[in-house]
């Protein structure tokens, strides 16, 4: 089965800074890996994802996320922060064996002016 | 168009009550799933529907009780609750396994 890591519970940054929030997967297999973002009480707003090819991938509101088989890893990046972006970060993966999703716990972004 | 509407955005029941929830998609996805998310946690896998059947239970409680009517909607039918079920139910479509699930913003349940 399947399974994510996400190291940092809460990480608080200046808006204008640059942002990396790190995930770890586990898995056997190829991984489908996925960024989601949610925002208080709202759902959960995919932001990119990563299934085969370039192992750097770019996504909505300026991430981009690295897959990097040899650490197991799929960390997000944004060069420079602004307020909005204050939010809960999820990474997930998925199997082409089943539909499941497996979410790591979150990081929380806390943005200060 | 790449929206799950949920309905209602909010719900307080009681524990006798019997409420539903209910979740439409039209992105033309054959899978649907109902997540529960607790305050600060990931959202849990409850019910996956795919083609209209039921393809995962997540050996949730009976008083929890999905239903597919056709391939755009989903619901959740809630009987005899307990407070400890208050939490964001969370709606989701894809096209199928390991494609990106596409969310909707969730129903937010009280049970007093």
């Amino acid at each position: 089965a399947q399974s994510v890591t996400q190291p940092d519970i809460h990480i608080t940054v200046s808006e204008g800074a640059s942002l990396e929030l790190r995930c770890n997967y586990s898995y056997g297999a190829t991984p489908y890996l996925f960024w989601y973002v949610q925002s208080p009480g709202q759902g959960l707003q995919l932001l990119l994802k990563y299934f085969s090819g370039d192992t750097l991938v770019q996504g909505i509101k300026g991430f981009e996320a690295e897959f990097k088989r040899s650490q197991s890893s799929f960390n997000l990046r944004k060069p420079s922060v602004h307020w909005s972006d204050a939010a809960e970060y999820f990474c997930a993966v998925g199997a082409s064996v089943d539909y499941k999703l497996s979410f790591g716990a979150g990081t929380t972004v806390t943005v200060r002016a | 168009d790449t929206e799950v509407t949920q309905t209602p955005k909010h719900l307080v029941m009681g524990m006798t009550n019997k409420k539903s929830l209910k979740c439409e998609q039209h992105m033309g996805h054959r899978a649907m799933y109902w997540y529960k998310q607790k305050a600060k946690k990931p959202p849990e896998l409850m019910f996956v529907y795919s083609y209209e059947k039921l393809s995962i239970n997540e050996s949730v409680p009976s008083r929890f009780s999905p239903e597919c009517p056709n391939s755009s909607l989903l619901n959740l039918h809630l009987h005899a609750l307990q407070p400890e079920d208050s939490a964001l139910y969370l709606c989701a479509s894809s096209q199928g396994r390991a494609f990106e699930a596409f969310f909707g913003q969730g129903t937010r349940l009280t049970v007093v």
